[in-house]
């Protein structure tokens, strides 16, 4: 069966720091996957996605993620966080046959 | 830009009450999916669609009923609110063969 796990539910990180929130998946073959993210009180925006190819994608506000098949992880990166970053997390994966599974979520605080 | 609303955006009922929540996309999505969402669960898949017509259970359909009347709308229905329906509930369209979501800005539901 299909899954996703976020093995951190809180992460804490200073304005201007690195940021690299975790994301492994079950999946036997190689997944459609995706980093969603929550601002508080909105719906979940699409900040990412990876189908095939390059395993390195960019997303939206300077976001980017690691796709590697290897060690079943889409890890999702950015070089300097801005308090405005501070969200809950989401990592998806769809075999596009089937629904989207979700993992739990990361929430994420930058401290200014 | 996909757009996916809800309505209403908050709400409280009685236990025992009815409640409908509804959902409304204008990007012809054939797929549309209904989760709640609480602290600890992340996202999970309470009914989804295929289409006018269509409905499907999902991960957690106990409690709930889904009517999908035109491509554009996708109701959930609470027949007899409980309590521990007390959530944040998302609707979104989209995700056929390995496109993402698109998620509405949610619907938070209080059941006394």
């Amino acid at each position: 069966a299909q899954s996703v796990t976020q093995p951190d539910a809180r992460v804490t990180v200073s304005e201007g720091a690195s940021l690299q929130l975790r994301c492994k998946y079950s999946y036997s073959a190689t997944p459609y996957l995706f980093w969603y993210v929550q601002y508080p009180r909105q719906g979940l925006q699409l900040l990412l996605k990876y189908y095939s190819g390059d395993p390195v994608v960019q997303g939206v506000n300077s976001f980017e993620a690691e796709f590697s098949k290897s060690n079943s992880s889409f890890h999702l990166q950015k070089a300097s966080v801005h308090w405005s970053d501070s969200a809950v997390y989401f990592c998806a994966l769809t075999t596009g046959y089937q629904n989207f599974y979700f993992g739990k979520g990361t929430s994420l605080t930058v401290i200014p | 830009e996909a757009a996916v609303t809800q309505s209403p955006r908050n709400k409280v009922a009685v236990t025992g009450g009815k409640v409908t929540l509804s959902c409304n996309q204008t990007n012809n999505h054939n797929n549309m999916y209904w989760y709640r969402q609480d602290t600890g669960h992340g996202l999970r898949l309470i009914h989804y669609s295929y289409g006018a017509g269509s409905t499907e259970k999902g991960d957690i359909p106990d409690g709930y009923k889904a009517s999908r009347p035109s491509q554009e709308n996708f109701s959930l229905i609470l027949e007899l609110a409980t309590p521990s329906q007390t959530s944040v509930y998302f609707c979104a369209s989209g995700g056929l063969g390995g496109a993402e979501q698109f998620f509405g800005p949610g619907t938070r539901l209080t059941v006394l």
